[in-house]
């Protein structure tokens, strides 16, 4: 099994409605990420945390939002999709600790907004 | 603000050595990363330098010069299976510590 699990994979939506991304990890990290890949382009942060109580905002966290469950969740929702969300997400973990320089990413859900 | 540029696609032949350079503009610079990502998966790390010099790791090392805000990427003996898209990634103070991605430089591999 994966250490970071995403569900769905893949998701077709439709304009207008709202829609929601999970994560979990079993490595026991601290830190939690939302990241969006647009097709031959580099990641973009959209949402971050440190632990349940600490969230913070990336480049890009308009029109999103993210909830922090539990220190092994961290869920991304779009309140009101738009076409232009269509993009691949990642989500990803890092310990700050050993290892603090590595982030290790989930296999990634495939959005498609209509 | 911050900006990073690497070529966006390199071609060489399997068993050769090719470089993959990431030019960066910051301030407060921290550290240069390294990821792989295969068509369709997800970014695994390579390395990171944090210090002006050579990170060896197997095939692949990984080089930083702070003064000149350059880094690269070497892999050497390349093999099929390193056809991949490879990206640099900043991490400074102006992003909160937090990366910021280049747009990746897809390697292909030719026989």
């Amino acid at each position: 099994d994966a250490d970071v699990t995403q569900t769905p994979r893949n998701r077709i939506t439709k304009t207008g409605k709202r829609i929601m991304l999970e994560c979990s990890q079993t490595k026991g990290h601290d830190r939690m990420y939302w990241y969006r890949q647009d097709p031959g382009l580099g990641l973009q942060l959209i949402y971050y945390s440190f632990d349940v109580k600490d969230i913070n905002k990336g480049e890009i966290s308009d029109g999103y939002s993210v909830s922090r469950q539990a220190q092994a969740k961290f869920s991304l929702s779009l309140e009101s999709a738009i076409p232009n969300q269509t993009a691949l997400y990642f989500c990803a973990t890092r310990y700050q600790g050993f290892d603090r320089n590595t982030i290790y990413f989930g296999e990634g859900s495939w959005l498609t907004v209509v | 603000g911050q900006s990073l540029e690497q070529p966006s696609e390199v071609t060489a032949v399997e068993g050769a050595i090719v470089q993959i350079n990431c030019t960066y503009q910051t301030s407060g610079f921290y550290g240069l990363s390294w990821y792989q990502q295969h068509d369709g998966g997800a970014p695994t790390f390579l390395s990171y330098n944090a210090l002006d010099g050579l990170e060896e790791t197997g095939r692949f090392s990984s080089f930083l010069s702070r003064s000149d805000s350059y880094g690269y990427l070497l892999l050497q003996e390349l093999q099929m299976k390193d056809s991949a898209s490879y990206f640099c990634a900043v991490r400074a103070r102006e992003s909160n510590y937090q990366l910021i991605w280049g747009a990746g430089t897809k390697l292909i591999i030719k026989p």
